[in-house]
């Protein structure tokens, strides 16, 4: 199993410009997320989903969309790229089944915006 | 409005048993308690969680104390790449999408050799 991965590791981006993150997992969870964490900061909840077709925002979604065709994979888009989106961007999944929903992070996505 | 206290930053010896504290009075009966370390530069990886029971894994032990106000996680022999920040968090399992998890600043534990 890879578990979760994500891609690209690395990216800068000119302001306005957009971009996908991509993000896939192999455990068959229904649910997956996506964070960002800035410096010296906690992660913030973007936005998450329970299963192909089903997305909802979490805390800081503005600036972001997502999309969930499949159960492996929950891309995460920026449109309109600004300088406050500089961050790591951390997806992950879980199996969510009682006390089981531990979360299971990918390698992150680090993006800077100019 | 923080579920969680933790300290900043801690130092262990290497070798030594680290135990980390966390300060959790407002917790609710059906909230457990989970641990996540972030080692630098990589996504957080799961520790291990409990309800109101003392836990064990291959990792760590988690004490929670009998009011369930505070807990600490133990990790018996810390090594080198045990130097992390270490996140304590607070939800109800199952809980799923509703809010994920809610990180904290953590606290920095530091290995010394």
């Amino acid at each position: 199993n890879a578990g979760v991965t994500q891609t690209p590791k690395f990216r800068i981006l000119k302001i306005g410009q957009s971009m996908t993150l991509q993000c896939t997992q192999d455990m068959n969870h229904n649910y997956m997320y996506w964070y960002r964490q800035d410096p010296g900061m906690g992660l913030k909840l973007i936005y998450y989903s329970v299963g192909a077709g089903i997305t909802d925002k979490g805390e800081v979604p503005n600036g972001y969309n997502v999309s969930r065709s499949t159960t492996e994979d929950f891309p995460l888009r920026l449109e309109l790229a600004a300088p406050s989106q500089t961050s790591v961007y951390f997806c992950a999944s879980s199996y969510m089944a009682g006390s089981l929903d531990t979360q299971y992070f990918g390698p992150g996505t680090r993006l800077t915006v100019l | 409005d923080a579920k969680t206290t933790q300290p900043p930053s801690m130092d262990c010896a290497e070798g030594r048993a680290a135990n980390l504290p966390c300060n959790h009075s407002t917790i609710s009966g059906n909230e457990y308690v989970y641990w996540y370390r972030q080692i630098h530069s990589q996504g957080p990886q799961y520790i291990i969680h409990g309800l109101k029971n003392n836990e064990t894994n291959e990792m760590a032990s988690l004490i929670i104390t009998e009011d369930r106000k505070s807990s600490t996680l133990i990790l018996p022999h810390a090594t080198l790449r045990d130097t992390a920040v270490y996140y304590c968090i607070v939800r109800v399992a199952g809980g799923g999408g509703a809010d994920g998890l809610t990180f904290g600043k953590g606290t920095h534990l530091i290995i010394q050799p």
